[in-house]
């Protein structure tokens, strides 16, 4: 099994600055993953975040747009940048363990 | 037309009822989901399922691999039961790690 933990848990941001989004699990994994649920919506997959290498993107998502780092096997970093309104969502952490956890999520709203 | 397809979108109920949630899918699958997520927004794993049944005290979630269809049924439901329960599917072709999430059932449970 995993806890996985989040910060902040929830955030009120102004259009065009940014958010990091922390992300961190008690166990060490291979792959965590960053989605997005948008108001009414189902998860939508934003990134796979590897150890010692580059995240991978899903379709429609982008590195300028939402960098990720993953210093190591527990932790990683969600950043939402230039923020917009369309950017409100919950973000949430997730691993394979082998079942799969999810964090709390981050309740982002953009102003 | 979604992968992964949810019913109702919506369900109330009351005290003490027999509850149950659909979910079918298009693709082949190597695994299937259900989750649950509180108004907060986190989201428990609540089984993993890659044929047959399993039971977790008034959860029975169930799948039929041939008819690519599951349910998940809530027996004697409490209003503690109230959440959004979400199918999600693990592809068995390409990447075995992608979850394709239903947009979930909507579930209100009065007293």
């Amino acid at each position: 099994s995993a806890v996985i933990s989040q910060k902040p848990s929830r955030d009120i941001c102004q259009r065009g600055t940014s958010l990091t989004i922390q992300c961190q699990v008690d166990s060490q994994v291979t792959m965590m993953f960053w989605y997005r649920q948008q108001p009414g919506q189902s998860l939508t997959l934003i990134a796979t975040a590897n150890q010692g290498s580059e995240a991978t993107y899903e379709s429609g998502f982008v590195i300028d747009k939402f960098p990720i780092s993953r210093p190591n096997l527990t932790f990683s970093t969600l950043t939402v940048s230039n923020m917009s309104p369309e950017d409100s969502s919950i973000y949430l952490c997730s691993v394979q363990s082998p079942g799969q956890y999810f964090g709390p999520g981050t309740r982002l709203l953009v102003l | 037309k979604n992968e992964v397809e949810q019913s109702p979108q919506n369900l109330t109920a009351q005290e003490g009822e027999f509850i149950t949630i659909n979910c079918s899918y298009s693709v082949g699958i190597s695994a299937l989901h259900w989750l649950q997520q509180h108004p907060g927004g986190g989201i428990v794993s609540l089984f993993m399922l890659s044929s047959g049944k399993k039971k977790h005290g008034r959860l029975i979630a169930t799948i039929n691999i041939q008819e690519k269809h599951s349910s998940l049924h809530i027996t004697a439901s409490h209003p503690r039961d109230s959440a959004v329960y979400i199918c999600a599917v693990l592809n068995s072709g390409g990447s075995n790690y992608k979850l394709t999430f239903g947009k979930g059932t909507l579930l209100t449970v009065n007293p």
